[in-house]
């Protein structure tokens, strides 16, 4: 069975800094992987997916992220943090018959300090 | 945004009362899933339907139950709701599985 894991539960960067979440998962084959947001009071968004190709992919809001297989990682990064990034950030995971049972991490708190 | 209603959006029951979430679409979309939101957990998946009648378990399926007898509508059921299945459930969608979830607005309930 698939697994997420993010290590860290909250995260608080100063505005402008850089960030990278983490994010690690657990599946035998090639996994489809997500990173979505949901800030305060807000519903989820995508904000990035890997399917396969180039492993470096870009989403909305400046972020990106890197798949590596070899440490089973597909860590979040932005180089300068808003304070509107201040939200909750979800790893996912999908597998299964055309990826369709999507498992979810325990989500990332990001803090942003003025 | 995506035609997603969940109903009712909030409730109030009591421990060993039945309990029944509608997750209703206008997308047409093939998939669809409930979620719920805990402190600390994340979203756990509970049950997810890959078309009418084509339903399968998530991570955490004991003491729920769900039907999808139309393409728009998704229902999950808590036989004998329990204090431990308060919580925050959300639905979403999917044209596939390698396409984008987009959620409901959460139905957030209180099992006393």
């Amino acid at each position: 069975a698939q697994s997420v894991t993010q290590p860290d539960i909250h995260i608080t960067v100063s505005e402008g800094a850089s960030l990278e979440l983490r994010c690690n998962y657990s599946y035998g084959a090639t996994p489809y992987l997500f990173w979505y947001v949901q800030s305060p009071g807000q519903g989820l968004q995508l904000l990035l997916k890997y399917f396969s190709g180039d492993t470096l992919v870009q989403g909305i809001k400046g972020f990106e992220a890197e798949f590596k297989r070899s440490q089973s990682s597909f860590n979040l990064r932005k180089p300068s943090v808003h304070w509107s990034d201040a939200a909750e950030y979800f790893c996912a995971v999908g597998a299964g018959s055309s990826a369709s049972k999507i498992i979810f991490g325990s989500g990332t708190r990001l803090s942003i300090r003025p | 945004d995506a035609g997603i209603t969940q109903s009712p959006r909030h409730k109030v029951t009591e421990t060993g009362t039945p309990v029944t979430l509608r997750c209703h679409q206008t997308e047409n979309h093939r998939y669809m899933y409930w979620y719920r939101q805990d402190p600390g957990h994340g979203l756990r998946l509970i049950h997810y339907s890959y078309g009418v009648k084509d339903t399968d378990k998530g991570e955490v399926s004991d003491g729920y139950s769900v039907s999808r007898s139309k393409t728009e509508d998704f229902l999950l059921t808590l036989e004998s709701a329990t204090s431990s299945q308060t919580s925050v459930y959300f639905c979403a969608i999917s044209e596939g599985g390698t396409g984008e979830l987009f959620f409901g607005e959460g139905s957030r309930l209180t099992v006393l």
